[in-house]
This record gives C-alpha cells, structure tokens and sequence, in this order.
C-alpha cells in the first residue's frame, strides 16, 4: 500500500539554526500539506502546496517558512532560524486531485527539537 | 467559540464495549467531516469520512453527522484494546483547509 514516507524522524538543533524536513507524498498525489503538533495539542495546518506553488498558508507559516518540491518525488519544508517554539512534530499529507483532494494521507512526522 | 471542539478524554472503556466519540463545530460551510485515528507519537490515519448529513458504516465504525445542530460522532462496536488511540475529527470543505479538532483520547482496557 502506498504511503507518505518522512525523514529524518527525529531532528535536533541549536536555536538560529536552518532546518529541512523532507517528505516523500504518495505518488500519483498532486496536493501536499505540512502541518505542525506541538506535544499534547491539536494538529495544526502550515501550508497546502499545488502545482509547484502554494495555495494556501496560515498564519503560523511566515517568513521564516518555506516549502519546495524540487524535484518529481520529494516536498521539502524548510525553518530558516529555528526558535524554541518551533519544538514540534512535523507532519507532511498529500492527497489526490478532483473529489479525492479531501482525502489526505499523512506521513509519520518529524520529531523537531530546538535547543 | 473554537471552531472544532471535542472532550478531550481520556476516555476509558473495558474491551468490547460501544465507544461514543463526538465533536462540534461552529462553521456551517463545512460539508465534509473526516475522522482520523492517531496512535501515540504517530502520524494521523485517516479512518473514515461522510459527506453531508447522514450515517456511514465501516465495520465496526460508524460515523454520524447532524448538520443542523453541527455535530458529528464516531462509534466503535465491539471495542478492541488496538483501537486505543486519539480520534480527531476534522471538517472541511473545499477550497477551506482542515480544522482538526483536539481530539479524544480513548484506552480500551483488555
């Protein structure tokens, strides 16, 4: 069964620090999403990506946020200097296009911690 | 109001038991109410979904959505200490992006 792969599984690093998290979406998939959990709260969405550009951001997603697809098969999110409160799990989905765009397959996170 | 509410747990039950998970929304736009199941320091799994008001059944889940009073429930027959797990619902309607909800933490004791 095809499925959303993520590394690394578990990141350090020093606070100012840049960051790139990696997720390899289902195949045929053409939407992708990063979404972000703190511990013990609700999952959180980033950033959709369609098309090579995003379509949508929240406001947790600022300037020090960006997301890439660079090449057929990888979707990259990268932390330009990480804070503290950027300590989080880190979860990329992608779903398919049309009436599937809905259903979106997450990946098993990447356990960022900035210290 | 928050846009998606559930009681977070964690909510116990003896195996084989009927679990009652709920949720509620304020956003009426939403036409879609997907849940999804979340084991400990794991990805979210999709589990099922309805569109609209209505039942859905998949095995031993059933899923529940009442439009009119914006609120949705999942139930789990014959409940399995597998099953132990936090259940977040998540609206969504397109061109909206996902809300998900706290979620419920529920253990099945064998």
């Amino acid at each position: 069964e095809p499925e959303v792969t993520q590394t690394p599984s578990h990141q350090v690093t020093q606070m100012g620090q840049e960051v790139i998290l990696r997720c390899v979406p289902i195949s045929n998939h053409l939407y992708f999403y990063w979404y972000r959990q703190i511990l013990g709260q609700k999952v959180e969405f980033l950033v959709s990506f369609y098309n090579n550009e995003i379509s949508e951001k929240s406001e947790i997603f600022d300037d020090q946020f960006s997301v890439e697809r660079p090449d057929g098969s990888n979707f990259t999110l990268k932390i330009r200097s990480t804070k503290l409160e950027d300590s989080a799990m880190y979860f990329c989905a992608s779903s398919g296009a049309g009436s599937r765009s809905y259903e979106q397959y997450f990946g098993p996170g990447t356990r960022l911690t900035v210290t | 109001q928050k846009e998606v509410e559930q009681d977070p747990g964690p909510l116990s039950v003896p195996e084989g038991a009927i679990v009652s998970l709920n949720c509620t929304y304020s956003n009426s736009a939403f036409q879609y109410f997907m849940w999804y199941r979340q084991y400990s320091r794991k990805g979210p799994e999709l589990l099922m979904y309805t569109y609209s008001s209505g039942n859905k059944e998949d095995g031993r889940f059933t899923a529940q959505v009442d439009k009119s009073s914006k609120y949705i429930s999942l139930f789990i027959r014959d409940s399995q200490p597998s099953d132990s797990a936090t259940y977040l619902c998540a609206p969504y309607n397109y061109g909206q992006n996902f809300v998900f909800g706290p979620g419920t933490r529920l253990s099945v004791l064998p």
